[in-house]
């Protein structure tokens, strides 16, 4: 496997379930993030972990709840979500340095909440 | 006024043709910028980074004016593969390191 991948590609999730996204990157960077892209808007960041500790979190509801557990693996856990929150969520990481807006993204799960 | 703003067409060029996108934005301390392309239903992918006031890569041109606060992307001899959405991208450092706020991004279509 090479750079970053994602998985489950696409879910549906009715309110009350609770499931895990998880992402996974293979390019030795040490910050990894979580974005969400809505129709019509710009990429919203979520969650910065940098070194695996979360230096980042936008004021995202707790029923978004984030796990780093290494450099290489970022989970986004999901529970009670509203149909609001059916999004495309993409996984990035970096290197931290000079050059670390160079982000490298996955292919996103698609999100859909009914 | 939005951190980072982009017209969001489309702009409907025919092959051949030279396009120019203008991105703006608000934060003065912003350190880099970038553009990203993201074709439809795919994730962004790096196009180009912008360090100083500006940089060239084959058809591509990227210009950065930071007293105007823009940055600009130049798109010569364009292809039909050239259509997807670009997206300007400011990096503004904060304490956690890396922060990337995101345009709402530009759709190109380039048409035979």
């Amino acid at each position: 496997e090479t750079g970053v991948t994602q998985t489950p590609r696409h879910l549906v999730m009715g309110m009350t379930n609770k499931k895990s996204l998880k992402c996974e990157q293979h390019l030795g960077h040490n910050a990894m993030y979580w974005y969400k892209q809505s129709a019509k808007k710009p990429l919203e960041l979520m969650f910065v972990y940098n070194f695996k500790e979360q230096t980042e979190n936008n004021s995202v509801p707790s029923r978004f709840s984030p796990e780093c557990p290494n450099s290489s693996h970022l989970f986004l856990h999901l529970h009670t979500l509203q149909p609001e929150d059916s999004a495309l969520y993409l996984c990035a990481s970096s290197q931290e340095g000079p050059r670390g807006g160079e982000q490298f993204f996955g292919p996103g799960t698609r999100l859909t909440v009914l | 006024r939005k951190e980072v703003e982009q017209d969001p067409g489309p702009f409907n060029v025919p092959e051949g043709a030279t396009v120019a996108f203008n991105c703006t934005y608000s934060n003065s301390a912003s350190q880099s910028f970038f553009w990203y392309r993201q074709d439809c239903r795919k994730e962004p992918k790096l196009l180009m980074s912008v360090y100083s006031s500006g940089n060239e890569d084959g058809r591509f041109t990227a210009q950065l004016n930071r007293a105007s606060q823009y940055i600009s992307l130049l798109i010569r001899d364009s292809k039909l593969s050239d259509s997807a959405t670009y997206l300007c991208v400011v990096n503004g450092l904060t304490g956690g390191g890396n922060k990337l706020t995101f345009g709402t991004g530009t759709q190109l279509k380039v048409e035979l």
